[in-house]
């Protein structure tokens, strides 16, 4: 299994500009989401889905969208990014949001710089 | 909405010195805890959890972990820390049904 997979691993952006961050699973995961890492701030969660066409937002949404089309694929877009969005991200997934038995496996990351 | 805290920002340590690793999260009920570590460059890899049974906890490279659940924490230990151990540590706490909540990280750096 290749667990969680993101891509890119470093991205550059200009202010106004858009793009996705892609976030892949092979263990057939009801439940991914999104964080962004801030030093001093932890992990912050962006959005969340417990299901293919189930998405909603987490602690920091605004400036993000999700859609869940299929079990494997979290994309993560920008829609006109902004320095503020400058940021390591980290893709999750784990097996279901309601079990109580559970952990969540993180991808390597994307780290994200806006000028 | 639950939250999650560690004590320390940044722990400095000789090698072979013991470490202990605050964490609170603010409210009970069933729970899963975690804790999560990133080495320099890299993602979060899990070091060990609590799910229910026993509140002493063994993970990976001799880490363990104590839940007191009339205290809401979960203390992260080894008896003796090496170089390799220096990383950012995370607390991660789960209610049933709800999203994870991590603490803000604390930074373990460890002189040789």
């Amino acid at each position: 299994n290749a667990g969680v997979t993101q891509t890119p691993k470093f991205q550059v952006l200009k202010t106004g500009q858009s793009m996705t961050l892609q976030c892949a699973q092979d263990m057939n995961h009801e439940y991914m989401s999104w964080y962004r890492q801030d030093p001093g701030m932890g992990l912050r969660l962006i959005h969340y889905s417990v299901g293919a066409g189930i998405t909603d937002q987490g602690e920091v949404p605004n400036g993000y969208n999700v859609s869940r089309s299929t079990t494997e694929d979290f994309p993560l877009r920008l829609l006109s990014a902004a320095p503020s969005q400058t940021s390591v991200y980290f893709c999750a997934s784990s097996y279901s949001r309601g079990a109580i038995y559970n952990e969540q496996f993180f991808g390597p990351g994307t780290r994200l710089t806006v000028l | 909405a639950q939250s999650v805290s560690q004590h320390n920002h940044h722990v400095i340590l000789s090698e072979a010195a013991s470490l202990e690793l605050g964490c609170n999260y603010s409210y009970g009920g069933t729970v899963n805890l975690f804790w999560y570590v990133q080495y320099p460059g890299q993602h979060l890899q899990l070091l060990l959890k609590y799910f229910s049974g026993d509140p002493l906890v063994k993970g990976i490279k001799g880490f363990e972990a104590e839940f007191i659940k009339s205290k809401f924490s979960f203390n992260l230990r080894k008896p003796s820390v090496q170089w390799s151990d220096t990383a950012e540590y995370f607390c991660a706490v789960k209610d049933y049904g709800q999203n994870f909540v991590f603490g803000p990280g604390t930074r373990l750096s460890v002189l040789p």
